[in-house]
């Protein structure tokens, strides 16, 4: 089973910034929180993924709780092409990854 | 530097015939891994390999499926006797086994069983 929780969907205004939430209170010291989105029909493809800092690239940034038990990713500009499902894994190095059923993400113009 | 790709993107087959997959990793990505995707739900793992080593197995890859990566390079899976269970996405991902594990998929195979 997946270890963390999403809700199933949310819209979002395109341009303005989307603000994903997971809860994964039961992440593990050694367990990475990583984040993929899916495009209808197309492989997942790999966002970002951290551990305990804040992490940033140029697709979007990922803010972890002190705690680790929760994180949110953010989409700073969302576009119509940002439309997608977004899953957050908690996953050791090397491992599978248990999927979850993600958030369904809505850009709207 | 070309992503994993995947062959072939769609096959339609009836039920009990074989089919085969292959998947090519991005170069010099030591790990190989295999997922299905059923309609409406997240991609569920199958099976990975560490080079040429299949180290680990889901007990949802029954008798009828079977995996190989015989260089440590591309992998096949086949699936012998197809049902109409086995209408899903399929799919392939590949990390470097280094220090960086993320895994980077490919666009799928689509099967479709009649």
């Amino acid at each position: 089973d997946a270890k963390t929780t999403q809700p199933p969907s949310m819209d979002c205004a395109e341009g303005r910034a989307a603000n994903l939430p997971c809860n994964h209170s039961t992440i593990s010291g050694n367990e990475y929180v990583y984040w993929y989105r899916q495009i209808h029909s197309q492989g997942p493809q790999y966002i970002i993924h951290g551990l305990k800092n804040n992490e940033t690239n140029e697709m979007a940034s990922l803010i972890i709780t002190e705690d680790r038990k929760s994180s949110t990713l953010i989409l700073p500009h969302a576009t119509l092409r940002d439309t997608a499902v977004y899953y957050c894994i908690v996953s050791s190095y090397g491992n599978k990854l248990v999927f979850g059923a993600g958030t369904i993400l809505r850009v709207k113009s | 530097d070309t992503g994993v790709s995947q062959d072939p993107r769609h096959k339609i087959t009836k039920r009990g015939q074989n089919v085969t997959f292959r998947c090519d990793p991005i170069s010099e990505h030591n790990r190989l891994y295999w997922y299905r995707q059923t309609l409406g739900q997240g991609p569920e793992f199958l099976t990975y390999f560490q080079n040429e080593a299949q180290l680990e197995k889901s007990r949802l890859l029954s008798d009828r499926f079977s995996a190989e990566r015989p260089k440590g390079s591309f992998s096949t899976l086949e699936i012998q006797r197809t049902e109409q269970g086995d209408s899903a996405m399929y799919l392939c991902a590949s990390s470097p086994g280094r220090e960086t594990e993320t895994q980077y998929f490919g666009p799928g195979t689509r099967l479709l069983v009649l």
